[in-house]
């Protein structure tokens, strides 16, 4: 029983194209995040939603733009792809705010690769 | 600002020896630190936490962390290493007192190589 999912697990698409990628938790978490992870593997957040609301928008470009129709559910969707958005993104989920340190749970990961 | 470092990018290993992966932190406040574990093509797993309370904590697959607030570490163990255990491992900070909404401050990665 997955906890954290995300469709599609690989995406190749060329320069220019409009992507989105899909993430749902079924943990019950209130906070849902983006990371993106370079060629160098350096794990860099991009956004974090709570409860619907955006928390986190960390200097990324317009052209991401996430969108969490629901507490269990945010998406990214990505337009004018360009070469240097070639990378895995994770999405991410925790339980903020309590005592015990709201560690995030990862999904597997979507590599996107822009040609 | 916070801010987390692994100095080491490669640790080796023999199977059945210790193993220590190196992470220090800075927070302006008191920290919440975790290890995650990632394998090749995956998502990263969460291994263990500290919050509170005792220096040393034990979490998944027999590794343990102790933090240190004096060296501002939280340095990875486990007493012997297997093959299995080969993967990249971040350390990673959130400042309890944040209102960043869970924000956490991942170091770069250290890749744990355990030859048999």
């Amino acid at each position: 029983d997955t906890a954290v999912s995300q469709t599609p697990k690989y995406l190749v698409t060329q320069m220019g194209n409009d992507k989105s990628i899909k993430c749902e938790q079924n943990l019950g978490h209130d906070t849902m995040y983006w990371y993106k992870q370079d060629s160098k593997k350096f794990l860099k957040i991009m956004f974090s939603y709570n409860n619907k609301e955006l928390i986190i928008n960390e200097t990324v470009p317009n052209r991401f733009s996430p969108k969490s129709p629901d507490k269990a559910h945010l998406n990214l969707h990505i337009n004018s792809l360009e070469l240097g958005d070639s990378a895995v993104y994770f999405c991410a989920s925790s339980q903020v705010g309590l005592a015990g340190g709201g560690e995030q749970y990862f999904g597997p990961g979507t590599r996107l690769t822009v040609t | 600002a916070q801010s987390v470092a692994q100095p080491e990018d490669q640790v080796n290993v023999a199977e059945g020896n210790p193993l220590t992966v190196k992470c220090t932190y800075s927070v302006s406040g008191n920290p919440y630190l975790f290890w995650y574990v990632q394998y090749p093509n995956r998502g990263l797993q969460f291994l263990l936490k500290y919050i509170t309370g005792d220096n040393l904590v034990k979490g998944s697959y027999g590794f343990e962390a102790e933090f240190n607030k004096s060296q501002t570490s939280f340095h990875l163990k486990k007493p012997s290493a297997l093959v299995s255990d080969s993967a990249l491992y971040f350390c990673a900070v959130r400042d309890k007192g944040s209102n960043q909404g869970g924000k956490l401050i991942f170091g770069q990665g250290t890749e744990l190589s355990v030859k048999p």
